[in-house]
């Protein structure tokens, strides 16, 4: 059984770009959460989506967003880069809506804005 | 307000010894749930363990053990026979049941030396 897939593993990125990473969850799994992890602020919850429908919301801007289509894929997107958005953004996919279960991890995209 | 202490930020400790990772949690709700996971170097979050706020027993499984006490509202984490592939970074996690959000403490990085 294939684990959580994040694409791209790394990722360059000027400030005031965009950029839009891409988290495929364990087959069967319907939800998927996004986290961000700095040496700073350590692992934050960023949102949860569960069935297309954003579910959970962590406390960051609007620049950051997301979406899940059909087949459970999720994407986040990160808008008007800052240099504060560098850091390991994980995804994680569980069989049941919400942060009280047991999640898998993917192994992370590291973003850097330059 | 949740709040996840890990007051240890790193341990090393040699080989085949037994080490304790502490967790200190604080909550306003009565139903929640107190996670570890492990981070290796490639960096994809491990759960190791979930435990809801009504199931006081210790848990033992092969040489991790858990020691969670609501008293001193802890959730200790106990490596016995430390061995080199242990080494990681771990991380306590707190999610309330009433708000559906999760956080984590900000890890301990244990080093176990050959």
């Amino acid at each position: 059984k294939a684990g959580v897939t994040q694409t791209p593993r790394y990722l360059i990125k000027t400030r005031g770009q965009q950029v839009t990473l891409s988290c495929s969850p364990i087959s069967g799994h319907r939800s998927v959460s996004w986290y961000q992890q700095t040496p700073g602020q350590g692992l934050q919850f960023l949102f949860e989506y569960f069935s297309e429908t954003q579910r959970n919301k962590g406390n960051f801007p609007g620049r950051f967003s997301g979406r899940q289509f059909s087949n459970s894929r999720s994407e986040m997107n990160v808008s008007t880069l800052e240099l504060g958005d560098s850091a390991l953004y994980l995804c994680a996919s569980s069989s049941a809506q919400g942060l009280n279960t047991e999640a898998f991890f993917g192994q992370g995209t590291r973003l850097t804005v330059v | 307000a949740q709040k996840v202490t890990q007051a240890q930020t790193e341990i090393s400790v040699v080989e085949k010894e037994d080490v304790t990772l502490d967790c200190v949690y604080e909550t306003r709700d009565t139903t929640y749930y107190l996670f570890w996971y492990k981070q290796p170097p490639s960096g994809e979050l491990v759960f190791l363990i979930r435990r809801n706020s009504f199931d006081e027993q210790n848990e033992i499984s092969g040489r991790y053990s858990w020691n969670f006490q609501k008293s001193t509202s802890s959730f200790n984490f106990t490596i016995t026979a430390s061995q080199v592939v242990d080494s990681a970074v771990y991380f306590c996690a707190l999610s309330e049941d009433r708000d559906d959000k999760i956080i984590f403490g900000k890890g301990t990085r244990l080093h176990i030396l050959p």
